[in-house]
């Protein structure tokens, strides 16, 4: 299968610093998504980015497929980005999806 | 998007039961998965819940352990059979729609087996 790694694993930041999260994968994909996971343990979409730059909000991501990586930026950090970031990908023939073990987030007030 | 229900959100159960999980997604959907989460781990796929057919289970889950049953294209049930307490965790169903591939996750439900 496909091996996805995340960096950092753990992250402290004061509110209002800024933050880049990595996602590594050792194969081509077709896509990739990003999810927020908060402390009740809802998973949340944050990005779905094949490739190329989104923004929404205080948050943004870039995939670069050819070089098999993508980052999250989050700038001016509160505390309700606190929680678990996962980023995912889907194997060769579609019928599964790959997780990295994820970076935890913890924004101090 | 995905609108996805998932029942219950959270129980306790005693060790030898059995607990049956229900996921109900708003609109029709391509595939669905169940998913189990270890207490500060990462998300661990059991099987992929096939329409009308039997799952496909990941390696170290087995059907008699993890029944899932998806009777139709917006609908399916996970059961955590003979329960012990290394089954405590966050399980969650996914759905994926349309040609994009993207995955949308349920609310998930916490069990915690005593």
């Amino acid at each position: 299968g496909i091996q996805v790694e995340q960096s950092p694993p753990d992250l402290i930041l004061q509110e209002g610093a800024n933050s880049t999260l990595r996602c590594n994968f050792s194969d081509s994909v077709n896509n990739l998504q990003w999810f927020h996971q908060n402390p009740w343990g809802q998973l949340i979409n944050l990005f779905y980015i094949p490739s190329g730059t989104k923004q929404n909000g205080r948050l943004s991501a870039t995939t670069v497929a050819t070089e098999r990586y993508s980052l999250l930026y989050i700038s001016s950090s509160q505390t309700t980005d606190s929680g678990v970031y996962f980023c995912a990908v889907p194997g060769n023939n579609f019928n599964k999806f790959y997780f990295g073990s994820g970076t935890k987030l913890n924004v101090k007030p | 998007s995905a609108v996805i229900s998932q029942k219950p959100s959270r129980d306790i159960c005693q060790r030898g039961t059995s607990l049956t999980i229900q996921c109900q997604v708003d609109s029709q959907v391509t595939m669905m998965f169940w998913y189990r989460q270890q207490p500060g781990q990462s998300l661990t796929l059991i099987a992929t819940a096939n329409q009308g057919s039997e799952a496909t289970y990941e390696s170290g889950f087995v059907i008699d352990k993890f029944p899932i049953s998806r009777p139709n294209l917006t609908f399916s049930t996970l059961t955590v059979s003979n329960m012990s307490p290394e089954d405590s965790s966050i399980y969650l169903c996914s759905v994926v729609r349309g040609s994009s591939y993207e995955q949308y996750f349920g609310p998930g439900t916490r069990l915690t087996v005593t």
